[in-house]
């Protein structure tokens, strides 16, 4: 079956630009992540969404980053005035509700702030 | 807080040979931990888990891993090695109370033929 998916695949950007990330979770999932991966770092959590409620929005960095998720299924993440500290790959996942531990990965966006 | 930590940035081991890579968590409470692996130019995979149970937990491509709760380890192992499990691994931990997983930096695991 089709796993999560995120789009764009490649984002490269002007200091000061906004921009949007999309996530698609699997069908079914309700709870989905957003993390962050800057190079040769481990992942940086930054969002947690149940449905579209986000009870977990500690990870993210500064009031530049929002993110929303419609239903149970598209989920955008917007960074506001990039920074070149952003580049970095954001990845999404989803699991279903309880099964936190069991997150699907999509390919991630990577992000480059020039 | 809870934390994951890897102390190798980087394995290298003969295919044929054995592997481990290593990781140690700090938790308040009972930990669940996870290994997630990363090949190139792909997105995360889940391995295994280790929630309760038995300490030696087997996953996918081979791979497990072995819960220590005195040593508050669980490295990932597998008994031969193939070039093909060159990739970046992830160690990562829960709190049961909470719903976040915190990850480790990553091991990046090199296979020489």
């Amino acid at each position: 079956g089709a796993g999560v998916s995120q789009s764009p695949s490649n984002k490269v950007t002007e200091k000061g630009k906004d921009v949007e990330l999309r996530c698609d979770p699997i069908s079914g999932h309700t709870a989905l992540y957003w993390y962050r991966q800057r190079l040769g770092q481990g992942l940086e959590f930054l969002i947690y969404f149940q449905g579209n409620s986000a009870p977990d929005k500690s990870g993210l960095p500064s009031d530049r980053f929002s993110a929303e998720r419609t239903g149970e299924s598209v989920s955008t993440l917007t960074i506001q005035r990039t920074q070149q500290e952003d580049s970095a790959v954001y990845l999404c996942a989803s699991s279903l509700v309880g099964r936190v531990y069991e997150q699907y990965f999509g390919p991630g966006t990577r992000l480059t702030v020039t | 807080a809870q934390s994951v930590a890897q102390p190798e940035d980087q394995v290298n081991v003969a295919e044929g040979n054995p592997l481990t890579v290593k990781c140690t968590y700090s938790v308040s409470g009972n930990p669940y931990l996870f290994w997630y692996v990363q090949y190139p130019n792909r997105g995360l995979q889940f391995l295994l888990k280790y929630i309760t149970g038995d300490n030696l937990v087997k996953g996918s491509y081979g791979f497990e891993a072995e819960f220590n709760k005195s040593q508050t380890s669980f490295h990932l192992k597998k008994p031969s090695a193939l070039v093909s499990d060159s990739a970046l691994y992830f160690c990562a931990v829960r709190d049961i109370t909470d719903d976040k997983i915190i990850f480790g930096k990553g091991t990046r695991l090199h296979i020489l033929p």
